[in-house]
C-alpha cells in the first residue's frame, strides 16, 4: 500500500532532550517535507527536500534539522526541544511537478501525524 | 508568499443538503495547483479534490465539486448530499508549479464543517 509512515504518533519529552521523528515513503517520491500544525495558524512548512542530499528551509525552520540520505527517508530532528515546539507534525511527499496533464501534478501525501509535547 | 484565505471558520449543514466552502488566494503566478484537504478528528490529511489552474473545467469527485474562478482567484468547494462522515476541518491549499516557493503547499486556516442529522 502506498503510504507515508511517520513515527512515533505521540511523543512527550522534556526541554533540551534531543529527539528524532522518522518519516518514510514507499512511492519513490522525489519531494518530501515537514509541516507543523498549530491552532489558529494552520499548517506551516518547516523544511523540504527535492531529492537525496538536497534540503532547504521552509517558513519556520528555527530549532529543527533534517537530513535526506536516502530517497525514502526524511527524519526531523529537534536537537534541543523547547515548549514552543509543542505541536502536531506532518511529514508529506510527492512527485515534483511535471508536464501538464501528467501524473506529476501530484498533491502532497501526508503521514498520520506526530503529536509532540515538550514540557 | 502566496496567501490563502478561508473566510468561514465554521459552517453547518444538515444531512443530505448541500454546502459550499469558500476559498480565495493571492498569487502573481499564472500556473499553479489548488487543492482541498479534509482533516477528520483522526487528524489525517486526506485529499478531497485538486484543480490545475490551466484547466477551465471545474474538477469533480463524486459528491465533491469546485467552482474555480481564476480571474477572481476564488476556489470554492461544494459538497452535495452531505453525510455525517463529511464532518471535518477542510483546508484549501495552493501549490506553485515552479521551485521558487520550494513547492510548498500554502494552506488556509481551515473551515470546520459540522453535519447535523
Amino acid at each position: 500500500e502506498a503510504q507515508v509512515t511517520q513515527n512515533p504518533r505521540y511523543l512527550i519529552t522534556v526541554t533540551g532532550k534531543k529527539l528524532t521523528v522518522t518519516c518514510s515513503q514507499n512511492m519513490n517520491h522525489e519531494y518530501m517535507s515537514w509541516y507543523r500544525q498549530d491552532p489558529g495558524l494552520g499548517l506551516r512548512q518547516i523544511y523540504y527536500s527535492m531529492n537525496v542530499e538536497v534540503t532547504d528551509k521552509g517558513d519556520v525552520p528555527e530549532g529543527y534539522k533534517v537530513s535526506r540520505k536516502e530517497k525514502r527517508n526524511f527524519p526531523l530532528i529537534l536537537e534541543s526541544p523547547s515548549p514552543n515546539q509543542t505541536s502536531l507534525y506532518f511529514c508529506a511527499s510527492s512527485f515534483l511537478t511535471g508536464g501538464r496533464g501528467s501524473s506529476y501534478n501530484s498533491p502532497l501525501h501526508f503521514g498520520n501525524g506526530t503529536r509532540l509535547t515538550v514540557t | 508568499a502566496q496567501t490563502v484565505t478561508q473566510s468561514q471558520p465554521e459552517m453547518s449543514v444538515q444531512e443530505a443538503e448541500t454546502v459550499t466552502l469558500s476559498c480565495t488566494y493571492d498569487t502573481s503566478e499564472s500556473d499553479y495547483y489548488l487543492f482541498w484537504y479534509k482533516q477528520p478528528p483522526s487528524r489525517q490529511m486526506i485529499l478531497v479534490i485538486r484543480q490545475e489552474a490551466y484547466k477551465q473545467q471545474n474538477a469533480t469527485e463524486n459528491r465533491f465539486s469546485v467552482n474555480f474562478q481564476k480571474a477572481a482567484k476564488s476556489f470554492s468547494l461544494k459538497i452535495s448530499d452531505s453525510q455525517l462522515g463529511d464532518a471535518a476541518m477542510y483546508f484549501c491549499a495552493y501549490r506553485a508549479r515552479n521551485s521558487n516557493s520550494g513547492y510548498a503547499l500554502n494552506f488556509g486556516k481551515g473551515t470546520s464543517l459540522l453535519v447535523t442529522p
